[in-house]
């Protein structure tokens, strides 16, 4: 059973474009949503992260927007840059005693054209 | 500093052989994962090991063994490889994940084919 379904697979942009990529999962005792960057032949890297007590974070040209009610969250690149070319991972962990797992979407695969 | 150093970095084997790849952390980490990466599966835990001398099984734990006898060091064995267990294969570690925001931080991979 999937827990975190990530969409879409690829996403090919113009320069200067706006870069959506939507993720949304089931198990409501998750609690931190992180969003990985992976370039070809390197190992994912962390891009950003949330919590579900806010709606929305900001850093640079990259925000997270969370919907709790939905149980869905998204991540926006904002003017994108073709050095944004990469793989994003959004993935998903519950704090809790026991528990130390990250559980990862499949991936979207960014390309940014000039 | 090195970060996550990940050994060897490209191995091809043939089926039923055996290997062990090897993780190497200089953060003083306590938690280290092993995840392998499929062509549209994203990342799959493996094993897991929240300090020296403790292992747990993760997602796909099958065909797999790991032992973690130094703080630094996470072990990922394959005792009898089959073809399925061609992949590319990322070990991670971080501090405590109970305290939120700890990333985990990977190594570059190791790209395992098996014939």
């Amino acid at each position: 059973q999937q827990q975190v379904k990530q969409s879409p697979q690829s996403l090919i942009v113009q320069k200067g474009g706006i870069s959506i990529i939507n993720c949304a999962y089931e198990n409501t005792a998750f609690d931190y949503f992180p969003w990985y960057q992976q370039f070809p032949g390197k190992g994912p890297a962390l891009l950003i992260a949330i919590r579900p007590d806010v709606s929305e974070k900001k850093e640079g040209r990259f925000t997270i927007s969370f919907n709790k009610s939905a149980k869905q969250f998204s991540l926006h690149i904002m003017d994108s840059q073709p050095g944004d070319s990469a793989t994003y991972f959004c993935a998903a962990a519950y704090s809790g005693a026991g528990s130390y797992q990250l559980t990862f979407g499949k991936g979207t695969k960014l390309s940014v054209i000039p | 500093n090195a970060g996550v150093t990940q050994t060897p970095k490209f191995r091809v084997l043939k089926t039923g052989q055996s290997m062990t790849l090897l993780c190497a952390q200089d953060m003083n980490h306590e938690y280290m994962y092993w995840y392998r990466q499929d062509p549209g599966m994203g990342l799959r835990l493996i094993h897991y090991s929240v300090g020296e001398g403790t292992t747990a099984k993760g997602e796909v734990p099958d065909g797999y063994n790991v032992s973690r006898l130094k703080k630094q060091n996470f072990l990922l064995g394959l005792e009898s490889a089959a073809p399925s267990q061609t992949s590319v294969y990322f070990c991670a570690s971080s501090y405590s994940q109970r305290l939120l925001g700890q990333p985990q931080h990977f190594g570059d991979g190791t790209r395992l084919s098996i014939l």
